[in-house]
């Protein structure tokens, strides 16, 4: 059973690089099936779609985030990671991982996801 | 950006009646070459990631009771619980994946 999670620091200073990885088990993450993605959900709202990789290394992100966004592939550990640097209060949220199936990006397998507060 | 809008923002129904929520976007997410709706559903509980219940509109994951259905074309589409039971409570959200950015409706918060 394919199974997803997160992991990183839970408190980010303002300004700082916000750095999470999602282990990957039950799966390759090198499988050309599918993609992996990262979705976060600010406290009390909704779903915000950050972006995906596909085991390529190929990536694609939301153009509200990417300029501050990186996501990377580590196939050795089976992980993939995302960086989003110059935080504010804003980006406070629970990140979660996820895979999406190759071309059709709806996210079938998600990980318990992780909370990140961005504070001083 | 495809704007997904889900109404009502939250709904009270009674257990065993019929729950229905509405999501429509702001363009059409039907791909003509191969007539589907790049449309899924996905339930939310509380403290838990969402879980996907429908994929192309109204393709059903297994182990989602058939109590729950999809449906809708184009720009419009519907969630609907025959009969709500208890488990069901939860916030639902609709999600594109017809265009990047991949935009998810606001949410609909069920509660009996």
């Amino acid at each position: 059973q394919l199974q997803l999670q997160e992991s990183g620091p839970g408190l980010v200073k303002p300004s700082e690089t916000l750095s999470l990885t999602c282990t990957v088990s039950g799966g390759s993450i090198s499988s050309s099936r599918y993609y992996w993605g990262w979705i976060r959900q600010p406290p009390g709202k909704g779903l915000e779609w950050i972006g995906s990789l596909y085991y390529s290394g190929s990536t694609y992100y939301n153009p509200s985030l990417k300029s501050r966004v990186t996501i990377s592939l580590d196939t050795s550990k089976n992980q993939f990671s995302l960086k989003v640097s110059s935080v504010t209060a804003a980006d406070t949220a629970v990140y979660y991982c996820a895979r999406s199936q190759s071309d059709y990006d709806y996210f079938s397998y998600w990980g318990q996801g992780t909370r990140v507060t961005v504070s001083s | 950006d495809i704007l997904m809008i889900q109404s009502p923002d939250s709904l009270a129904v009674s257990l065993g009646e019929r729950a229905t929520i509405n999501c429509k976007s702001s363009q059409s997410v039907l791909y003509s070459s191969n007539n589907k709706n790049y449309l899924a559903w996905y339930q939310q509980k509380p403290g838990q990631p969402p879980k996907l219940l429908f994929s192309w509109a109204f393709t059903r994951e297994s182990g989602v009771p058939d109590r729950f259905s999809g449906s809708g074309s184009g720009t419009d589409f519907t969630l609907t619980i025959s009969s709500l039971q208890a488990e069901d409570v939860a916030v639902y959200y609709c999600q594109q994946y017809y265009s990047s950015p991949y935009t998810f409706g606001q949410g609909t918060k069920l509660e009996i």
